[in-house]
């Protein structure tokens, strides 16, 4: 089953504007992740964060964590024209369980 | 290579024939998934494998799908009598030990069409 939803289904922002991206899911959880999927290409990790924490950085990206709302957003801030993909969230519940991305386009 | 290898890249059947999907995990890694990602959709569960624990077969669609991992490496997924609806992007990801803090690592997946 799906666990995760992610909102919206696709942004469009002008390069150096911040992407905010949000994820919703199901039951409880692990961890939750977030890849990055280019056209044609399988996903990559980005980050994760475990349910004990709230927040996370890595460089311009941002993850929070609302463990209540059973909710995650993703942060790109300064974002440039290779940011442009398709972003997921996957909680770990034992299982890997994917959303339906974010497809995200950065205009040069 | 480091990376997790699918082969082939691409695949055009027609409907009915049977097919193999081949996935080469990363070395050492034993925790191997395969997933199948429809246009524009997110990724659909079909099934893990755990070192060698007895898969998790709950995300096979129906009984002409299998999957198989010999030697605790390679895998293959099966698709019997394909039918349109099986057309799509199959994704295959290892882990290093399957546990909660072992990220996915994705190959680019076999792009599968059924005419």
């Amino acid at each position: 089953s799906q666990q995760g939803e992610e909102d919206p289904q696709a942004l469009s922002i002008q390069e150096g504007e911040n992407a905010t991206m949000n994820c919703s899911y199901k039951t409880s959880i692990n961890n939750l992740q977030w890849y990055r999927q280019n056209s044609g290409r399988g996903l990559v990790h980005l980050i994760l964060i475990r349910s004990n924490k709230r927040e996370k950085h890595s460089g311009r990206l941002r993850v929070t964590l609302d463990t209540s709302k059973k909710s995650s957003s993703l942060l790109i801030t300064a974002s440039r024209a290779a940011d442009t993909a398709s972003y997921f969230c996957a909680t770990d519940d034992g299982q890997f369980y994917f959303g339906t991305g974010t497809s995200l386009t950065v205009i040069p | 290579g480091a990376g997790v290898s699918q082969s082939p890249s691409n695949k055009v059947t027609e409907k009915g024939k049977d097919v193999e999907l081949r996935c080469d995990p990363i070395s050492g890694h034993t925790a191997l998934y395969w997933y199948r990602q429809s246009l524009g959709q997110g990724l659909e569960f079909l099934i893990y494998f755990q070192g060698n624990s007895a898969p998790d077969k709950s995300g096979l669609p129906s009984d002409r799908f299998s999957a198989e991992r010999t030697g605790g490496s390679v895998s293959t997924l099966t698709i019997q009598r394909t039918q349109q609806e099986d057309s799509a992007v199959y994704l295959c990801a290892s882990s290093l030990t399957g546990s909660e803090v072992s990220p996915l690592h994705f190959g680019n997946g076999t792009r599968l069409t059924v005419t």
